[in-house]
């Protein structure tokens, strides 16, 4: 069974400050791969996603994620944070060769970003 | 815009009430999902629906049942409500033409007492 590990609980930071969050996810096959944001009191948003191609791929509001087929991980970043982006963050993992398969999320990682 | 409505923000419901949370989305997608969101724990799959009238049990499915008669409705049902299922649920859809990429509705919170 996939699983998806995000090793940060709660990360605090300033503002400018640079970000990553980690997410390792257990599988061995070919898999989709998923950045959701939830920001306090709103539905989770898709941020960006893999699926193929460039293992670097940019999503919305300046976040960027590096696929690693070899460390199975899947890192979030950006370059500077602004208090905006206070929110918790999930990584989530499908099999790429079905084509129903469920999400698997991590527990999450709440940011928050103090001025 | 893909939308999923869950019916309803905000419940509070009797130990051993039946609950209905009920969900559509507007763009025909085959697929369905249940997930609770707790703290600490993250989502976890309940239950999920590949077509009309079939479901599938997620990881959690104790306690809960799913109905889908319609392709754009899928009702979670909890039979005897208990303390330990007050959660934010959340509804999501998804089909292979989007990549299979996951669309959330904004939650139910339910509270249990």
């Amino acid at each position: 069974a996939q699983s998806v590990s995000q090793h940060n609980h709660h990360v605090i930071l300033s503002e400018a400050a640079s970000l990553e969050l980690g997410c390792n996810y257990s599988y061995g096959g070919t898999v989709n791969l998923f950045w959701y944001v939830q920001y306090p009191g709103q539905h989770l948003q898709l941020l960006l996603k893999y699926f193929s191609g460039d293992p670097l791929v940019k999503g919305i509001k300046g976040f960027e994620a590096e696929f690693i087929k070899s460390k199975f991980s899947f890192n979030l970043r950006k370059p500077s944070v602004q208090w905006s982006d206070t929110a918790e963050y999930f990584c989530a993992v499908n099999d790429w060769n079905s084509g129903n398969t469920p999400l698997v999320f991590g527990k999450g990682t709440r940011l928050s970003v103090i001025a | 815009d893909v939308k999923v409505t869950q019916s309803s923000r905000y419940l509070v419901k009797r130990t051993g009430e039946k609950v209905f949370l009920e969900c559509v989305q507007d763009m025909d997608h085959e697929n369905m999902f249940w997930y609770r969101q707790d703290p600490g724990l993250g989502l976890r799959l309940i239950y999920f629906s590949y077509d009309v009238k079939m479901k599938e049990k997620g990881d959690i499915p104790e306690g809960y049942s799913v109905s889908r008669e319609k392709k754009e409705r899928f009702s979670l049902i909890l039979e005897s409500a208990s303390t330990n299922q007050t959660s934010m649920y959340l509804c999501a859809s998804s089909a292979p033409e989007t990549g299979n990429t996951i669309y959330f509705g904004e939650g139910s919170w339910l509270t249990v007492v």
